[in-house]
């Protein structure tokens, strides 16, 4: 079965705190991972997809694929990082560019 | 490019009203998807389209939904009747096949 997992609702952190994201995902082949960021009432964005390997806006994520995790990381949170974050996975299979979300954590980033 | 094009932005109807909603991809894009987004459920795949071809319209609740693309460049999403539990935002997404999928500002819907 294919399944992304946010175990966390809602991660809130104070300014300058170190964050990490966490999500695990359940794939039998070899998937590509994303994360998507959305601003209250704003459309979803992509943020980072793992086949890139860049660093948006400070975040960085690893694809650990012994432990089936794409967990988002940040060494230092900013308020304007208070958001909604999506872990998504496509499979590679088929040629089809389908995503699956998982639930989504909320990050709130206080002063 | 203006990105992924959806209308209308917000929509207000009774129990038992035809919902349409409707999105024009970014040019050149050959993936569509309709995705619903709750507070219940999070990002719901609804429907995807390859080419305009409907690949996998699993995620579609029930028969009152529908969706169509008649061309590359429009896709709607159809309610009827529209149910109260069919509130959520509806969003629109393309892409062209194996890179990064757009998505589109949403319609929010409410039946009340």
């Amino acid at each position: 079965a294919q399944r992304v997992t946010q175990p966390e609702k809602l991660l809130s952190v104070f300014k300058g705190a170190p964050v990490e994201l966490k999500c695990n995902y359940s794939y039998s082949g070899s998937p590509e991972l994303f994360w998507y960021v959305q601003y209250s009432r704003q459309r979803l964005q992509l943020l980072l997809r793992h086949i890139s390997r860049e660093s948006i806006k400070g975040f960085t994520a690893d694809l650990n694929k012994g432990e089936t995790s794409f967990h988002l990381k940040k060494p230092f949170a900013q308020e304007e990082d208070s958001a909604m974050y999506y872990c998504a996975l496509s499979p590679l299979s088929g040629g089809y560019n389908k995503l699956i979300f998982g639930a989504g954590t909320r990050l709130a980033v206080h002063p | 490019d203006a990105g992924v094009i959806q209308s209308p932005r917000h929509e207000v109807t009774e129990m038992g009203q035809e919902v349409t909603l409707r999105c024009k991809p970014i040019s050149g894009h050959n993936s569509l998807f309709w995705y619903r987004q709750t507070m219940m459920r999070g990002l719901e795949l609804l429907i995807y389209f390859n080419n305009n071809v409907p690949i996998d319209d699993s995620g579609m609740p029930e028969d009152r939904f529908s969706a169509k693309m008649p061309n590359a460049s429009f896709s709607t999403l159809k309610i009827q009747p529209s149910e109260p539990r069919d509130s959520a935002v509806y969003f629109c997404a393309s892409g062209q096949i194996g890179n990064t999928i757009y998505f589109g500002e949403g319609s929010w819907l409410t039946v009340v």
